[in-house]
């Protein structure tokens, strides 16, 4: 358990369908991120939060939309999604200070049918 | 543009053996350098880090790392590898030379580790 909690844990969800990934931690820090995870791809960066204001979107399509309510708590609202983008989703948080390591959630396995 | 390369997609090591997984990486200042391991279907575990001083660092389960600023590598070790070492093991890398907001983590493709008995 590293402190940071992602639900669900899967996901199914058709093309026309909204539905939106949670992620929470409790570790106190002040950053959060949006990655994707897909077969023999570098992990890609998708979001970034500092202090709940976006400070990275990662050339992504408009059908991922984050939310940052508060520094503990990060979502991705997800709307006519398409089969690509079938991958693991892991949210990872940090302070903000550079040399600090990442902690990760254990992801959503998400499936676009 | 900062960025990582694993040019290994998979390492196989029998149990007992002394394992290293490879990884250099590009940065404009200094790096700050990371590996992390993931089990299937789990999140990523941070192992060790490397920020400044000594060039070997040591991490978690017996795991180390050596870098290389020459060689600008990174490659993470360990004495005797076994069967429960199997995983996807990542490289990544912050520039430090990057000022507001400079936290983005880059990470390499993986490099998948088999230890057999």
């Amino acid at each position: 358990e590293t402190g940071v909690t992602q639900t669900p844990r899967h996901l199914v969800m058709g093309m026309t369908n909204k539905k939106s990934l949670k992620c929470e931690q409790h570790l106190g820090h002040n950053a959060m991120y949006w990655y994707k995870q897909s077969a023999k791809k570098p992990l890609e960066l998708m979001f970034v939060y500092n202090f709940k204001e976006q400070t990275e979107n990662n050339s992504v399509p408009s059908r991922f939309s984050p939310e940052c309510p508060n520094s503990s708590h990060l979502f991705l609202h997800l709307h006519t999604l398409q089969p690509e983008d079938s991958a693991l989703y892991l949210c990872a948080s940090s302070q903000v200070n550079q040399n600090t390591e990442a902690f990760f959630g254990q992801g959503t396995r998400l499936t676009v049918v | 543009a900062q960025s990582v390369a694993q040019p290994e997609d998979q390492v196989n090591v029998a149990e007992g053996n002394p394992l290293t997984v490879k990884c250099t990486y590009s940065v404009s200042g200094n790096p700050y350098l990371f590996w992390y391991v993931q089990y299937p279907n789990r999140g990523l575990q941070f192992l060790l880090k490397y920020i400044t001083g000594d060039n070997l660092v040591k991490g978690s389960y017996g795991f180390e790392a050596e870098f290389n600023k020459s060689q600008t590598s990174f490659h993470l070790k360990k004495p005797s590898a076994l069967v429960s070492d199997s995983a996807l093991y990542f490289c990544a890398v912050r520039d430090g030379g990057l000022t507001g907001g400079g936290n983005k983590l880059t990470f390499g493709t993986g490099t998948q580790l088999k230890v057999e008995l």
